[in-house]
């Protein structure tokens, strides 16, 4: 048990559809961080949420935005598909926003696949 | 910006046989260093950790690492490996300056019986 919860597992998506992806985070855990792995790639830093907002993020387009609620469950949307968005987007949490470099728990990944 | 690189991209071994997995950082300030593994389908798991102290790590299942700051490297051995080791393992770091982790491209191993 990964104590991150993400949903769902799998889902197919049309070039330019939206997409909306759910993470729960380990209990006790404040702080999300959202990742894409493509195939045959390391996980790449998308954003990472603390107390509701978007604290930090990476080098990815506008495309890609977040929320977290106030229980720190978060979500993940993607607008206006493109095929290179295919990857598995893993959520990780840590208990301290402060030291969240310091380690995350990941999740298991939903897998996105673009057609 | 930083980077981290693996250069074993593939491995294959026989079981018994020993393990040195490379990984090689950018950074020329403070890191955190950290090994992740992948088993097929699960989640990606905590190996090991080095924030500061005894560069030479010991994780979880038999391995360590040892973090050479000289070199930028933090390389993952295990003396005996199991056919339940194999798995995708991945080189990550972090900086105190912020609070994402940079990954290395991951190592496929494969463990043969």
């Amino acid at each position: 048990d990964a104590g991150v919860t993400q949903s769902p597992t799998h889902l197919i998506k049309t070039r330019g559809q939206q997409v909306t992806l759910r993470c729960s985070p380990k209990s006790g855990h404040d702080t999300v961080s959202w990742y894409q792995q493509a195939l045959g790639q390391g996980p790449q830093f998308i954003f990472q949420y603390y107390e509701e907002e978007e604290r930090q993020r990476g080098n990815f387009p506008d495309r890609f935005s977040g929320h977290q609620f106030p229980n720190y469950s978060s979500e993940l949307n993607v607008n206006a598909l493109l095929l290179g968005d295919s990857a598995l987007y893993l959520c990780a949490s840590s208990p301290d926003w402060g030291r969240a470099n310091y380690g995350y728990t990941f999740g298991s990944g939903t897998r996105l696949t673009v057609v | 910006a930083q980077s981290v690189s693996q250069h074993n991209h593939h491995v294959i071994l026989s079981e018994a046989a020993s393990l040195e997995l490379g990984c090689n950082y950018s950074y020329g300030g403070t890191v955190n260093l950290f090994w992740y593994v992948q088993y097929p389908g699960q989640h990606l798991q905590l190996l090991l950790k080095y924030f500061s102290g005894d560069p030479l790590v010991k994780g979880i299942k038999g391995f360590e690492a040892e973090f050479i700051k000289s070199k930028f490297s933090f390389n993952l051995r295990k003396p005996s490996v199991q056919w339940s080791d194999t798995a995708e393992y991945f080189c990550a770091v972090s900086t105190n300056t912020g609070n994402q982790f940079y990954f290395g491209t991951g190592t496929s191993l494969t463990v043969i019986p």
